[in-house]
């Protein structure tokens, strides 16, 4: 069975200072795994996916299969960073994501 | 693109009663996948339709049914009403031609109170 753990409901860091988000998975095969996140009144998007390998507005995340973990990490935060975040794990393009269940990243000015 | 539009954005019922969600996929996407979020649970999976054939089942109770229908939306039917089914219940859609890999579009969700 595939589960994905957050182990912080909230989190909470000043601006300019560097956050971590923590994400810890199981799954027997080959995951993919992604981060969404949620601004305050916005829907529910994609902020990036493991497999690019790409930075999304200074954010990274590397999957770490040895320890099943796909931390999201900013060197520098900013207060527009402040939204909830969930780590997401699927099986292959075009099935279901599990999810986490989520980090709420405030950024305090 | 209007994008995964879903219908009504709040209802208020009563236990015992029964209700039907409605999702219209952003178009072209083929995939329509409907969640539960809880306070408590985060994200729960229910249900996932690809073209119109039911694709991956989640913990969706037997009292909950879904169905996508040939024009792609989908309809989530819940039904003897508990007060426990209180939650905002999202839709999501991917799978159109050339799409990124994993990237869900969702809705602004459902809120269902029961009382």
């Amino acid at each position: 069975a595939q589960r994905v753990t957050q182990p912080e409901k909230l989190l909470s860091v000043f601006k300019g200072a560097p956050v971590e988000l923590k994400c810890n998975y199981s799954y027997s095969g080959s995951p993919e795994l992604f981060w969404y996140v949620q601004y305050s009144r916005q829907r529910l998007q994609l902020l990036l996916r493991h497999i690019s390998r790409e930075s999304i507005k200074g954010f990274t995340a590397d999957l770490n299969k040895g320890e099943t973990s796909f931390h999201l990490k900013k060197p520098f935060a900013q207060e527009e960073d402040s939204a909830m975040y969930y780590c997401a794990l699927s099986r292959g393009s075009n099935y279901k994501l599990t999810f986490g269940k989520g980090t709420l990243l405030t950024v305090n000015p | 693109d209007s994008g995964v539009t879903q219908t009504p954005k709040h209802l208020i019922t009563a236990t015992g009663q029964r209700v039907t969600l409605r999702c219209s996929p952003r178009s072209g996407d083929l995939s329509v996948y409907w969640y539960q979020q809880s306070l408590d649970q985060g994200l729960q999976f229910l249900i996932q339709y690809y073209n119109g054939e039911e694709r991956a089942k989640g913990n969706i109770l037997e009292r909950f049914s879904a169905q996508q229908f040939p024009d792609l939306h989908s309809e989530l039917n819940l039904s003897s009403l508990e007060l426990g089914d209180s939650a905002l219940y999202f839709c999501a859609s991917s799978g159109r031609q050339g799409a990124v890999t994993g990237e869900l579009f969702f809705g602004e969700g459902s809120r269902l109170t029961v009382l």
